[in-house]
C-alpha cells in the first residue's frame, strides 16, 4: 500500500524559506509517476503548487510567483518543496500526492504551516 | 487552461442520493476529470477518474455507491445510499498543458 507522509517545521517566520519533505513508502519513486504538492489555506479550497517527475523535471502553477522549488531524492525515496520569502498568505495545510498520469491518486495526510513572527 | 465550476454547497438526507456537478469551461468540454473527497479535518482522498464518455475508474477501496457520469461539458458525481461519513467537501480536478486545476469544491451536508 502506497503511503505518503509530509513533514515540516510547523511555524516559519516571514521572509524565511520553508522546507517540506514527503516520504514515500510502499512504492519506489524511481519506478516512475509524478509527485506533487498541493496546499489549502484555512477555510479555502485546494491549490496545485507543482510536481516533479522521478528524474527531476518539474512543472509549477504559473499563477503562483516563482518562489517554489520541488526536487526529488530517489536514494531516500522522498521529494521536497522549498518556498522562499514566505508571507502570511502562505499559511496553509500542505499536502503531497502521487500523480497517476495527471490526477492525484494517493494523498498524504497534510502538514500545517503557519507563517508568523 | 481549463476552469472548473462547482456549486458551493449541497445537502441530502441519510440514505438518499446526491449528485454533484462540475462544469468544464468552453474549449475544454471534452476533458477527463478526477473527483476527490475531503472529510472534515482530513486530507483529500481520490474517488475516481471520469472520462468524457462517462466511463470511470474508482480508486482503491471506493465503494460502488460512488459513480460518475457525463453530459457535454458537465461531469457528475453521484453518491447513493448516503451515509454520515460522506459529509465533507468534494472537489473536481482536471489538467491541461501540463497544468493541474481544481474546482472550488462543493460542501455536502448529510441531514
Amino acid at each position: 500500500q502506497v503511503q505518503l507522509q509530509e513533514s515540516g517545521p510547523g511555524l516559519v517566520k516571514p521572509s524565511e524559506t520553508l522546507s517540506l519533505t514527503c516520504v514515500v513508502s510502499g512504492y519506489s519513486i524511481s519506478s516512475g509517476s509524478y509527485w506533487g504538492w498541493i496546499r489549502q489555506p484555512p477555510g479555502e479550497g485546494l491549490e496545485w503548487i507543482g510536481h516533479v517527475y522521478h528524474f527531476g523535471t518539474t512543472d509549477y502553477n504559473p499563477s503562483l510567483k516563482s518562489r517554489f522549488t520541488i526536487s526529488v531524492d530517489t536514494s531516500k525515496n522522498q521529494f521536497s518543496l522549498k518556498l522562499s520569502s514566505v508571507t502570511a498568505a502562505d499559511t496553509a495545510v500542505y499536502y503531497c500526492a502521487r500523480l497517476n498520469g495527471e490526477y492525484m491518486d494517493v494523498w498524504g495526510k497534510g502538514t500545517t504551516v503557519t507563517v508568523s513572527s | 487552461q481549463p476552469v472548473l465550476t462547482q456549486s458551493p454547497s449541497a445537502s441530502a438526507s441519510l440514505g438518499a442520493s446526491v449528485k454533484f456537478t462540475c462544469t468544464l469551461s468552453s474549449g475544454h468540454t471534452n476533458y477527463a476529470i478526477a473527483w476527490h473527497q475531503q472529510q472534515p479535518e482530513k486530507g483529500p482522498r481520490f474517488l475516481m477518474k471520469l472520462n468524457s464518455d462517462g466511463t470511470h475508474s474508482r480508486g482503491d477501496g471506493i465503494p460502488d455507491r460512488f459513480s460518475g457520469s457525463t453530459s457535454g461539458p458537465e461531469r457528475y458525481l453521484t453518491i447513493s445510499s448516503l451515509q454520515s461519513e460522506d459529509e465533507g467537501d468534494y472537489y473536481c480536478q482536471t489538467w491541461g498543458s501540463g497544468l493541474l486545476v481544481f474546482g472550488g469544491g462543493t460542501k455536502l451536508t448529510v441531514l
